[in-house]
């Protein structure tokens, strides 16, 4: 059973880089069949996408994020990561790593882990 | 702001049929897929593909599209069905993940 795992600071200051890990287990990270990317949901909103990679370090991102937005992939950890720079109190959000398929499907996402924005 | 477009809240009394809807340009092109969420929880794939369903949902979930209008039909709603509904498709340009804004559904 794949399963992903989120790891990164739960607390960051305003205008500092918020960095996430995802650690992906049971499956490849390095399979052309999928993309791997960042959602997030701010407390009592929406999901919003962030950005995604391919095994291969091909990058997509948000237009609205894409200035701040950094993800790359390690495939011999079999893990990628969220970059997300000059972080406001607006960043504070939910942060969701998650498995796309070829066919659009988002088929597998992590627990989430709860970022605060704050000095 | 979100190029797919739902409506913030729904309701349905328990049993009955109730339909949550996206609109978008891009679903004239890309299928879209609807999403779960409870809670405290991370989303759960319901509907994908326009109507497939993973195992485990129940049959009472459904899908369809009609021009640039998705549907997630759930006929005789059920109090665990009470949530938040999100689709999910890509972009006009092909390359972005995007969500619509979200529909609370409420079972009465």
């Amino acid at each position: 059973q794949l399963q992903l795992q989120e790891s990164g600071p739960g607390l960051v200051k305003p205008s500092e880089t918020l960095s996430l890990t995802c650690t992906v287990s049971g499956g490849s990270i390095s399979s052309s069949t999928y993309y791997w990317g960042w959602i997030r949901q701010p407390p009592g909103k929406g999901l919003e996408w962030l950005g995604s990679v391919y095994y291969s370090g091909s990058t997509y991102y948000s237009p609205s994020l894409k200035s701040r937005v950094t993800i790359s992939v390690d495939t011999s950890k079999n893990q990628f990561s969220l970059n997300l720079s000059s972080v406001t109190a607006a960043d504070t959000a939910v942060y969701y790593c998650a498995r796309r398929r070829a066919d659009t499907v988002i088929d597998y996402w992590g627990q989430g882990t709860r970022v605060t924005v704050s000095s | 702001s979100s190029e797919l477009t739902q409506d913030p809240v729904v309701s349905v009394a328990l049993g009955q049929t109730v339909g949550i809807t996206c609109q978008g340009d891009s679903l004239r092109r890309y299928s879209t897929n609807w999403y779960q969420q409870k809670p405290g929880q991370a989303p759960v794939l319901v509907i994908h593909g326009q109507n497939n369903r993973p195992s485990g949902i129940p049959d009472r979930f459904s899908g369809s599209t009609s021009g640039k209008t998705a549907s997630l039909t759930i006929t005789g709603a059920q109090t665990e069905d009470e949530a938040d509904y999100y689709c999910n498709s890509r972009d006009s340009s092909g390359y972005h993940w995007v969500f619509g804004g979200g529909t609370k559904l409420t079972v009465l």
